[in-house]
């Protein structure tokens, strides 16, 4: 398979954890990196490999993968979490690049 | 800190070809992969294509030859060409690092350092 599915929208309470999650068969071979984007702004990695944050993403969000799902974790949601989110991976070829649909993250 | 700097034509008419360049800043150029994504106005995001340090490239075959893109090692910039445009092609692009890891169980590939984005427009 040469997609990666995510739910279109998500949302969560202030202060609970929400999961995104992301398939596709190349979640088979490839770890997912997880993005954040915020309006107008370029995406920024907030998970890569196997959960690691780059400096200066907090540590309540955590990633985590089982078959060919890829999952994003925040745990005590903040307001400034409410963003899109993409995940993305080689495909099972390792020859292109694939990036999920985005799901829309609303905080409540 | 590396920093990626992109500049290019905003607007095109249809059939024209767009071209792009991003050049690198404080960090090596060999090593890594070399992406070009990009965003159409209110859509999610679209890998266009890559090319290494050695000028070696994989490309979305979706936007099938359409697509070139070209290495210049000497200045530490990469360019993409985009010919035949339409309005669909109306998009932010970016330009963006991407880097390779392998262990014994598994492997992965992340992109993270990317460019601000140029917004292009194609319209008549």
């Amino acid at each position: 398979s040469s997609e990666l599915t995510q739910d279109p929208a998500v949302s969560v309470a202030l202060g609970q954890t929400v999961r995104i999650t992301c398939q596709g068969d190349s979640l088979r071979s490839y770890l997912a990196t997880w993005f954040q984007q915020k309006p107008g702004q370029a995406p920024v990695v907030v998970i890569y490999g196997k959960n690691n944050r780059p400096s200066g993403i907090p540590d309540r969000f955590s990633g985590s993968t089982s078959g060919n799902t890829a999952s994003l974790t925040i745990t005590g949601a903040q307001a400034e979490d409410e963003a899109d989110y993409y995940c993305n991976s080689r495909d099972s070829s390792g020859n292109h690049l694939l990036f999920g649909g985005g799901t829309k993250l609303t905080v409540l | 800190q590396v920093q990626l700097q992109q500049w290019g034509a905003g607007l095109l008419k249809p059939s024209e070809t767009l071209s792009l360049t991003c050049a690198v800043y404080g960090g090596s150029f060999s090593g890594y992969y070399w992406s070009w994504i990009r965003q159409p106005p209110g859509k999610g995001l679209e890998w266009i294509g890559e090319i290494n340090h050695r000028g070696g490239t994989n490309n979305n075959p979706s936007l099938k030859s359409r697509v070139t893109i070209s290495v210049d090692t000497s200045n530490n910039q990469f360019s993409l060409k985009l010919s035949s445009v339409t309005a669909a092609d109306t998009a932010v692009y970016y330009c963006a690092r991407g880097l390779e890891k392998e262990t014994f169980h598994y492997q992965y590939y992340y992109m993270d350092v990317w460019g601000k984005g140029t917004t292009v427009t194609v319209s008549s």
